[in-house]
């Protein structure tokens, strides 16, 4: 069982260049979603789908952008790189409900220069 | 003021310390709390769930005082392995997460 799986692990992008953060889940969850953690802070949420072609704003939503055509796959955008967005982003999964744990890829580590 | 705050540590204590986190959070609509575990250069993994009668996981205790919007995490006998950052997880609402920065535990020999 593969869980939360992310693509690239690392990746290094010059300034206003643009990628695709992929991330898909084989544990049939409804949610999904992406954060970014910044050197010694907590996770902060960009972008969350709670089922297919359904996508919605996090805390931290500017310079991306995030489609959900499946259950299974959750890919976030990047258009327009900018070294503030040098950070490691992880994607989760999840069941609807309160108290429903997240489950989280190992994370990309992303550099822009 | 932040929505979750943690102490930042970092802890260091000897092999079978007894060491105790602190949480508080701002947001009275709070639905539900976690502590998730995130190693270094990891990712976070739920240690575990905090309900509002307080539950015990082996060496682990959690407590929710609503009323002071705080959350604790107890750790007995504190062993090597246990050396991670711990995170305060809550939710706001609808799923949505807000993660504290975390606090670093190191258990030393």
């Amino acid at each position: 069982n593969a869980g939360v799986t992310q693509t690239p692990k690392f990746r290094i992008l010059k300034i206003g260049q643009s990628m695709t953060l992929q991330c898909t889940q084989d544990m049939n969850h409804n949610y999904m979603y992406w954060y970014r953690q910044d050197p010694g802070m907590g996770l902060k949420l960009i972008y969350y789908s709670v089922g297919a072609g359904i996508t919605d704003k996090g805390e931290v939503p500017n310079g991306y952008n995030v489609s959900r055509s499946t259950t299974e796959d959750f890919p976030l955008r990047l258009e327009l790189a900018a070294p503030s967005q040098t950070s490691v982003y992880f994607c989760a999964s999840s069941y609807p409900g309160t108290y429903q744990p997240q489950h989280f890829g190992d994370g990309t580590r992303l550099s822009i220069l | 003021r932040k929505e979750v705050e943690q102490d930042p540590g970092p802890f260091n204590v000897p092999e079978g310390a007894t060491v105790a986190f602190n949480c508080t959070y701002s947001n009275s609509a709070s639905q539900s709390f976690f502590w998730y575990r995130q190693d270094c250069r990891k990712e976070p993994k739920l240690l575990m769930s905090v309900y509002s009668s307080g539950n015990e996981d082996g060496r682990f205790t959690a407590q929710l005082n609503r009323a002071s919007q705080y959350i604790s995490l107890l750790i007995r006998d504190s062993k090597l392995s246990d050396s991670a950052t711990y995170l305060c997880v809550v939710n706001i609402g609808s799923n949505d997460m807000r993660f504290g920065a975390g606090t670093r535990l190191t258990v030393k020999p």
